[in-house]
């Protein structure tokens, strides 16, 4: 079956300390990936997306960065956290018309 | 560029009223249109979807119907309930488009008993 891992649930990181998010994909072979972040009472904003192993568009800039080092993993990293990456990070695959995502991170940046 | 808007939220309706929650886009070519929900404290799910103009999407009694003229696919239920209560995104995609999946900002809706 079709899953999506994505972890930690829950973060509280100090303002400075870096960031590594984790999300696998199970069940489906070369998919789009995505990170998106939903911040307090507004929509999903589409961070990264990516095509492929190593191929990453960023859509907005900002202190973050992804990686896919395999073709169902893709990460999202910060060398530095601010206060302003608070939010709900959520993971995304893609494939035709379908999509699936992951139960999202809750980062709260201290 | 590809865009979604929806209306604005919140929304609150009593249990059993008609529910419409607006959504135009704007795409080049024929994407796919999908309307994702979110339930408090879960993730996304795909609610219902439409691949091409005309089709009408429909699932647990929401419909919505691909309007290519209006650019529109607007989400209706005729009865709401209590249990559904949630966050609902509209949002175009498909291979037409790249890929990517473009979302609007969400609508929140609070349904009273």
């Amino acid at each position: 079956s079709q899953t999506i891992h994505q972890w930690p649930a829950t973060l509280v990181q100090p303002v400075g300390s870096p960031l590594s998010l984790e999300c696998t994909v199970e069940g489906t072979s070369n998919p789009n990936l995505y990170w998106y972040r939903q911040a307090a009472g507004r929509g999903l904003q589409l961070l990264f997306y990516s095509v492929g192993i190593g191929q990453i568009s960023s859509e907005v800039p900002q202190n973050l960065s992804a990686s896919r080092p395999q073709d169902r993993q893709f990460i999202l990293s910060s060398k530095k956290l601010l206060l302003s990456d608070s939010g709900f990070y959520l993971c995304a695959w893609s494939r035709w018309i379908k999509a699936f995502f992951g139960q999202g991170t809750r980062l709260t940046v201290v | 560029g590809n865009s979604v808007t929806q209306m604005e939220g919140p929304v609150t309706l009593s249990e059993e009223a008609f529910l419409t929650i607006n959504c135009t886009y704007t795409a080049t070519g024929y994407p796919s249109l999908f309307w994702y929900v979110q339930y408090p404290g879960e993730g996304l799910q795909l609610l219902l979807k439409a691949t091409k103009a005309d089709d009408k999407g429909s699932n647990k009694g929401f419909e919505a119907t691909y309007r290519k003229e209006t650019t529109s696919f607007h989400l209706e239920k005729g009865s709401v309930q209590v249990s559904d209560s949630a966050v609902y995104f509209c949002a175009l995609g498909g291979d037409n488009q790249g890929g990517k999946l473009i979302f609007g900002q969400g609508t929140e809706l609070s349904v009273k008993p």
